[in-house]
């Protein structure tokens, strides 16, 4: 059972412009919702991460917007620029738990 | 070591062989987490650790996965009997506080053939 829905499963954004990548969960007992980056060759590295206390958290161009009543988070990219070129996975975890569920992954490119 | 790393960054071995897979934390981080990531998918949970013991081993597939941290550091991921479908990248991660975000290593490519 797929727990964490991630759309869409490829983007292509033009260098500057904003990059939205949206998940979608369903168990309500999630209260810890990361986003990690991925290079080729390389493990997953944290980005940023939320909890649903908050509705949005923003760290330098990368912001997480969250809707607990629609069960929903997503992932904006300002201002985005070729080294941003990566597949980018939503997470999340229970309170009690420490192991996350990941989302299929969007392949982001940053065209010049 | 400044992060976490894993040996070795490929590994090819025929159907039926045992391998090993080794995971070496960030020092000081007493949870180290195994996932599975497969071709164009997200990484899935295999099995967490708190010190020396498996907290969590309900990601693991089959008895023909096993790991162990017997010093509460290092650890090793087992696989018995290999199988083409065990072909993937495996990911191990650290962290100092199961709480928060964690660090992977770069993983080990398993390639059954």
């Amino acid at each position: 059972q797929q727990q964490v829905k991630q759309s869409p499963q490829s983007l292509i954004v033009q260098k500057g412009g904003i990059s939205i990548i949206n998940c979608a969960y369903e168990n309500t007992a999630f209260d810890y919702f990361p986003w990690y980056q991925q290079f080729p060759g390389k493990g997953p590295a944290l980005l940023i991460a939320i909890r649903p206390d908050v509705s949005e958290k923003k760290e330098g161009r990368f912001t997480i917007s969250f809707n607990k009543s629609a069960k929903q988070f997503s992932l904006h990219i300002m201002d985005s620029q070729p080294g941003d070129s990566a597949t980018y996975f939503c997470a999340a975890r229970p309170g009690t738990a420490s192991k996350l569920t990941f989302g299929t992954g969007t392949r982001l490119q940053v065209t010049l | 070591g400044a992060g976490v790393s894993q040996t070795p960054s490929n590994k090819v071995t025929e159907k039926g062989k045992y391998v090993e897979l080794r995971c070496d934390p960030i020092s000081g981080h007493t949870a180290l987490y195994w996932y599975r990531q497969s071709l164009g998918q997200g990484p899935e949970f295999l099995i967490y650790f708190q010190g020396t013991g498996a907290a969590d081993d309900s990601g693991l597939p089959n008895d023909r996965f096993f790991a162990v941290r017997p010093e509460g550091s290092v650890s090793t991921l087992k696989i018995q009997r290999t199988e083409r479908g065990d072909s993937a990248v495996y990911l191990c991660a650290s962290s100092l506080n199961p709480s928060y975000g964690y660090t992977f290593g770069s993983g080990t490519r398993l390639t059954v053939v």
